[in-house]
């Protein structure tokens, strides 16, 4: 069946460093994408979507590109803070419905 | 005040006994989702509604069952829990201006 999955598990940086967190999705229906963050305790948070006609999108420090082309969506995060750290998810969203399929999260922590 | 809230946040029970999740929003959304999460696993859709008359199948609902009380209320029912229930449970809601969906803080639930 369809997947979204993640390159890494786990992503350890130093504060002041830029994340790039991957994400490959195999549908090739899909046509909305968004990124979430899970703080330890929390809900998932909505951080930045794109649409499938778009490779790039910015928001306040992070920026998602989107390669239909191999199917490969990337999340960055520049000045990675202390704050950041969370599991950050992947989801997308293929065809006509509103539901959405999400990867299993990448692990970020952010070391001081 | 939270846009979504759940109820209880952490509930332990014993295997057998019926067990209801309640999810409230107060964001005017029309479509509300009910998803369990595992460590490993990501965030699975147990049961979706695109409105008050409409209930849908996820991809996990055996056991589960839901009530969609009113366009505000979507509530989870497991009749009767078994210990691999035992999971992290995300409501969540969207809108019509977009796919994008907000989770509920979660519920975090132990079955023994």
């Amino acid at each position: 069946g369809e997947s979204v999955g993640l390159h890494l598990p786990t992503l350890s940086v130093q504060e002041g460093d830029n994340s790039i967190i991957n994400c490959a999705y195999s549908n090739s229906a899909s046509d909305y994408f968004i990124w979430y963050k899970q703080e330890s305790g929390k809900g998932p948070q909505f951080i930045i979507d794109i649409r499938s006609n778009m490779d790039k999108r910015q928001g306040q420090r992070v920026t998602v590109l989107l390669n239909k082309t191999v199917k490969h969506l990337s999340l960055q995060i520049a000045a990675t803070q202390p704050g950041d750290s969370a599991v950050y998810f992947c989801a997308e969203k293929g065809g006509s419905n509103y539901k959405l399929t999400f990867g299993k999260g990448t692990l970020l922590t952010v070391n001081p | 005040d939270a846009d979504v809230t759940q109820t209880p946040r952490n509930r332990i029970t014993k295997t057998g006994k019926r067990i209801m999740l309640e999810c409230s929003q107060t964001k005017g959304h029309d479509r509300m989702y009910w998803y369990r999460q595992d460590p490993g696993l990501g965030l699975r859709l147990i049961y979706y509604s695109f409105d008050v008359k409409d209930i849908n199948k996820g991809e996990i609902s055996d056991g589960y069952s839901v009530s969609r009380q009113a366009q505000a209320k979507f509530s989870l029912s497991l009749e009767s829990a078994i210990p691999n229930q035992t999971a992290l449970y995300f409501c969540a809601t969207s809108g019509t201006g977009g796919p994008e969906q907000f989770f509920g803080p979660g519920t975090r639930l132990t079955v023994l």
